[in-house]
Formats: C-alpha cells, structure tokens, sequence
C-alpha cells in the first residue's frame, strides 16, 4: 500500500520554464513533507520541507505548495536550470509516525539547455 | 562536518555470504536510519535507531537482516546469508530528532550491493 505517491516517473523541461512535481498522499496523519534531491551515486539531500499549518513555502527558486483537502503537494521549480536535473523524491510524516518518513517512488527531472 | 559516512561503497559478493555495511552518523544527531533503494520497490526503510535503541524495524525483510548501534557513532547492517535479490543500493541517514519537530534526515553516499 503506498501512501505517498509520485505519479509522473519523469519530466523533460526547457531551461528557464517551470518544472511542476506532484505528489500525493494518502494519510491524513501526515503533517510534514518533505522535498529530496538525488544525483546518481550520491544520496538523497534534502531541498524544502512544508509543515501542514501552511499551504506554501518558498526558498529562491523552490516552492512547495501543501493541499491538505486534497492530500496533494507539488514543487515548482523556476527557472528550471541543467543542474537541477535529478530525481526528486516526496516524503511525509507524521507524529503517529515519529521521525519515519514515507517516501514516494521519485520523479526523475532532465532539464535541457 | 563530514557529513554521514558509510563503506563500503561498493560490495560485490556471492550468494550464501555474509555481508555487512557500516554506517557512521553525523555527530550529535541522535536518531539513524537504514534504507534501500530498489527500481521496484524505491526507497524504503528497513530500520531506525533512536538514541541507539531500534525503535522500527518492521521494513527488515526477513531474518537474514540484521542491524545494530552499539554506540551513538556507529551503526551496522548484516545480511546473512545474502541472495541475489538484496542487490540493492543501501543507504544510511541520520537526523537530531526533537519532539514534536522533525528535522530532516541527512543520507550517506550509499552502499551499492550486488550479490551474484
């Protein structure tokens, strides 16, 4: 049963235009999210994180949009750059869920020059 | 800071072997967590420490996973005896974790493993 879900297995975008990410949910305890970027051979690191008592949050070019009623987040990234191609993976937790976070299957992002 | 270390980075073995990968935390941070990478399963975790106590490990496969943290800087993931199917990157990350507020989880390099 997965809870979190990454629909898109991938997304091919110009340099400068907006890359749109989603990811949805499934449990309603969830109350924090989680953004991580992924280059090959290296690990997850984490970009942006959103708390439930929001809707957005934004840090430079990544913002994170939360829509509790429909269990949907996405990230938007603009102006997509060459090096922000890798794979991004969604997470949730909550406090039911201590610090375990519940990974979605990732969206592997290739921005063209 | 180092950041999270793990090794080997790469292990090749064969199947019936023992395998174990070792993980050291980033200093100060109190909770640690294994994952594994797969392309069916994706990102998965199989078991997490706080303050050196297990507290999760209902993601280890089966009884041919093993993990322990005999201290605050040091964990270890066992499998014995290994199958072709645990070829897997396995990745170890580490967090400060304080009621209520998560913080996020800082992750190795990884361990790519391939059992022949």
């Amino acid at each position: 049963d997965q809870q979190v879900k990454q629909n898109s297995p991938s997304l091919s975008v110009q340099e400068g235009r907006i890359s749109i990410l989603n990811c949805d949910y499934t449990n309603s305890m969830f109350d924090y999210f989680l953004w991580y970027k992924k280059y090959p051979a290296e690990g997850p690191t984490f970009l942006i994180s959103i708390s439930s008592i929001k809707d957005k949050n934004e840090d430079g070019r990544f913002t994170v949009f939360l829509n509790k009623s429909a269990k949907h987040l996405s990230l938007h990234i603009v102006p997509s750059q060459p090096g922000d191609s890798a794979v991004y993976f969604c997470a949730a937790s909550g406090e039911a869920a201590g610090n375990k976070l519940t990974f979605g299957g990732g969206t592997r992002v290739l921005v063209k020059p | 800071d180092a950041g999270v270390i793990q090794s080997p980075r790469h292990e090749v073995t064969e199947m019936g072997q023992e395998v174990t990968l070792r993980c050291k935390p980033i200093s100060g941070h109190n909770s640690l967590f294994w994952y594994r990478q797969t392309m069916m399963r994706g990102l998965e975790l199989l078991i997490y420490f706080n303050n050196n106590v297990p507290i999760d490990d209902s993601g280890m496969p089966e009884d041919r996973f093993s993990a322990k943290m005999p201290n605050a800087s040091f964990s270890t993931l066992k499998i014995q005896p290994s199958e072709p199917r645990d070829s897997a990157v396995y990745f170890c990350a580490s967090s400060f974790a304080s009621h209520p507020v998560y913080n996020e989880q800082f992750f190795g390099p990884g361990t790519r493993l391939t059992v022949l």
